[in-house]
């Protein structure tokens, strides 16, 4: 089985400040995650992925993630929020080597205040 | 660079009718999904294609069938459409689907059953 969880619904963090979007995932074997950002009336982009080596990601647009297996984390950070970040963000997990597809978090609404 | 098109955008429907949602990628990815996304609910997969003549059933698909027409086309069919239908319904494809390769999603289709 696999699973993801993202604990809020809504975040809201003040411009320049520093972000944390949360995500915790439950799988069977060693997980392959992913980041997703959604903009209004828009698709999802990747924004960045973990499948091995480093714990820390970096990806687009200044996001990072840090992959921890103890805590079965993988939180979305960005060291000085934007008011462009402002979308809704979407946590991914799979299992490699499985055939099971991709399964996707609830989503968190992230909001920077200007 | 077009990525993922589908059509329509938007469609209004009354209960029992039928449509077919379109979708296509210029991507030559080997592998297409559809995903409906409700409030609080993140995406749910309905059915998937790993590659050009297979299709398989994901977490919900009762209700839709799904036809592969080529490498390129995915399209999605809803028979007789009811009101827990309304949702927005989202393509994606990607190179592999048991790889670690991002998905690539289209704008959405915005449908509404009365």
């Amino acid at each position: 089985a696999q699973s993801v969880a993202q604990p809020e619904d809504q975040v809201n963090v003040a411009e320049g400040n520093p972000l944390t979007v949360k995500c915790t995932y439950s799988v069977s074997g060693n997980p392959y995650l992913f980041w997703y950002v959604q903009y209004p009336n828009r698709g999802l982009q990747f924004l960045l992925k973990y499948i091995t080596g480093d714990n820390l990601v970096k990806g687009s647009y200044g996001f990072e993630a840090e992959f921890n297996k103890s805590q079965t984390s993988f939180h979305l950070k960005k060291p000085s929020a934007l008011v462009s970040d402002s979308a809704l963000y979407f946590c991914a997990v799979r299992v490699s080597g499985s055939a099971r597809q991709l399964t996707f978090g609830s989503g968190t609404q992230l909001t920077v205040l200007p | 660079n077009a990525g993922v098109t589908q059509t329509p955008k938007f469609q209004v429907l009354k209960t029992g009718q039928s449509m077919t949602l379109q979708c296509a990628q210029d991507m030559n990815h080997n592998s297409m999904y559809w995903y409906r996304q409700d409030p609080g609910m993140g995406l749910r997969l309905i059915y998937y294609s790993a590659s050009e003549g297979t299709t398989d059933k994901g977490e919900v698909p009762n209700g839709y069938n799904v036809s592969r027409l080529n490498k390129r086309e995915f399209s999605l069919r809803l028979e007789s459409a009811a009101p827990s239908q309304t949702s927005v319904y989202f393509c994606a494809s990607s190179e592999e689907g048991v790889s670690n390769q991002p998905q690539h999603f289209g704008d959405g289709t915005r449908l509404s059953i009365l």
